[in-house]
């Protein structure tokens, strides 16, 4: 059951170029999305998040665009830096769920010098 | 600035055995979960606990699983009879409020081997 998928198990990007990292999601009663970076041997920090209210979110270098229709989101990332190369989790709540965050498998993002 | 702790970092136990993962929320934090990512695989919810109670469990979590808050500041995630299917990392997370927009800060995991 995916119901939060990332297609696109590795992105490579050249420092300073634009990494667009990809999400979709199956259920419609998801409310808020959020993005986590993962490096080894930690646990996901938070990056980015946005409501279903919302079609945009921006926060400094991050922004994360929802096209609910296409049940669709993404990451830009602008510019790329060689220390954003890790592992970027999309997830999902619902706010009747107990907060409970369904994840996507990750995308692993190396930004060349 | 204040994180999530987890110990031991990695746990090694015989298949059968009981396991006690321990976790330190943030301190101001009321909500907390337990997460798991078996090896190439995705980050799973495993339960949410608020106010001494379990709030959400998924299909995962089932009678081998239990979680507590035994003091004020533990939190714990036992696993009565291990199987080699419960190899994983393991990781907790807490959040100050409820709701997907409180952000749920983790900790850096307890990779459980079972042998």
């Amino acid at each position: 059951d995916q119901q939060v998928k990332q297609n696109s198990p590795s992105l490579s990007v050249q420092e300073g170029r634009i990494s667009i990292l990809n999400c979709d999601y199956t259920n419609s009663m998801f409310d808020y999305f959020l993005w986590y970076k993962k490096y080894p041997a930690e646990g996901p920090t938070f990056l980015i998040s946005i409501s279903s209210i919302k079609d945009k979110n921006e926060d400094g270098r991050f922004t994360v665009f929802l096209n609910k229709s296409a049940k669709h989101l993404s990451l830009h990332i602008v510019p790329s830096q060689p220390g954003d190369s890790a592992v970027y989790f999309c997830a999902a709540s619902e706010d009747n769920a107990g907060n409970m965050l369904t994840f996507g498998g990750g995308t692993r993002l190396m930004v060349k010098p | 600035e204040p994180e999530v702790t987890q110990t031991p970092s990695h746990q090694v136990t015989q298949m059968g055995q009981e396991v006690i993962l321990r976790c330190v929320p943030i301190s101001n934090h009321l909500y907390f979960y337990w997460y798991r990512q078996i090896l190439g695989q995705k980050v799973e919810f495993l339960v949410s606990f608020y106010n001494n109670e379990i709030s959400e469990k998924s299909e995962i979590f089932d009678d081998q699983f239990s979680v507590e808050r035994p003091d004020g500041s533990n939190f714990t995630l036992k696993i009565r009879s291990t199987k080699l299917e419960d190899s994983a990392m393991y990781f907790c997370a807490s959040s100050e409020g409820a709701g997907g927009y409180n952000e749920q800060f983790f900790g850096p995991g307890t990779r459980l081997t079972v042998l």
